[in-house]
């Protein structure tokens, strides 16, 4: 059974810090690996997706690594803002199935 | 441009009433459908899917139900509510099966 954790579940930084979100997973077996970001009270919004054969996605500030054969991945957050606030969660695909795993997020806040 | 509907937004029903939550989504056609809930202090699960109308899978036991009664609606009941089903519920679709999810903006449920 894949389970996904998330280190770490909370952080606080100054603005305009450069910031590092982990994820790693138990079954390297996966499909694909998703980054979202959830406000308080709201949806999700995906952010990053990586298939398996890929090592990272880029949008904007946000960079996304996999390496699948140690089951971690990261989320680096250059140049923190305010607005960068929420919780962000990562989500493994396996091959089989139509399950997304999510890890239980890691919760920032970023101070102005 | 697709967007997907939830209602209501928020809900407190006694234990033992009824449940009833509508997803909709617009601007696509067969779309693969998700219900999940976030239980607090806990992380996302998948609960039902659907790969197109009447047709619904179950990821895990529990004291709900889905129905697909349409293309583009998928709905959430329960004939009598726990107080664990208390939670935040999400619908999501996706084009296909293993490509990025899309949520919607959630129904809050308090069961008292």
């Amino acid at each position: 059974k894949q389970e996904v954790t998330q280190i770490p579940a909370a952080l606080s930084v100054p603005e305009g810090e450069n910031l590092v979100l982990n994820c790693s997973f138990t079954d390297s077996a996966i499909y694909n690996l998703q980054w979202f970001r959830q406000d308080p009270g709201k949806g999700l919004t995906s952010l990053l997706l990586i298939q398996s054969s890929q090592r990272e996605q880029t949008s904007g500030r946000l960079n996304a690594s996999l390496d699948k054969s140690s089951g971690r991945s990261t989320l680096y957050i250059a140049a923190s803002q305010p607005g960068d606030s929420a919780t962000y969660l990562c989500a493994v695909r396996g091959n089989a199935g139509n399950m997304l795993t999510f890890g239980g997020g890691t919760r920032l806040m970023v101070k102005p | 441009s697709q967007t997907i509907h939830q209602w209501p937004a928020t809900l407190v029903q006694p234990v033992g009433s009824p449940l009833s939550l509508e997803c909709t989504v617009e601007g696509t056609s067969n779309p693969n459908l998700y219900w999940y809930r976030q239980a607090a202090g806990r992380g996302l699960q998948l609960l039902f899917y659907s790969v197109g109308i009447g047709q619904i899978s179950s990821e895990v036991p529990q004291n709900l139900s889905a129905s697909r009664p349409q293309d583009r609606q998928f709905i959430l009941s329960s004939k009598k509510l726990l107080l664990s089903d208390s939670g935040f519920y999400l619908c999501a679709w996706s084009p296909l099966r293993k490509e990025t999810q899309y949520f919607g903006p959630g129904t809050r449920l308090l069961v008292l």
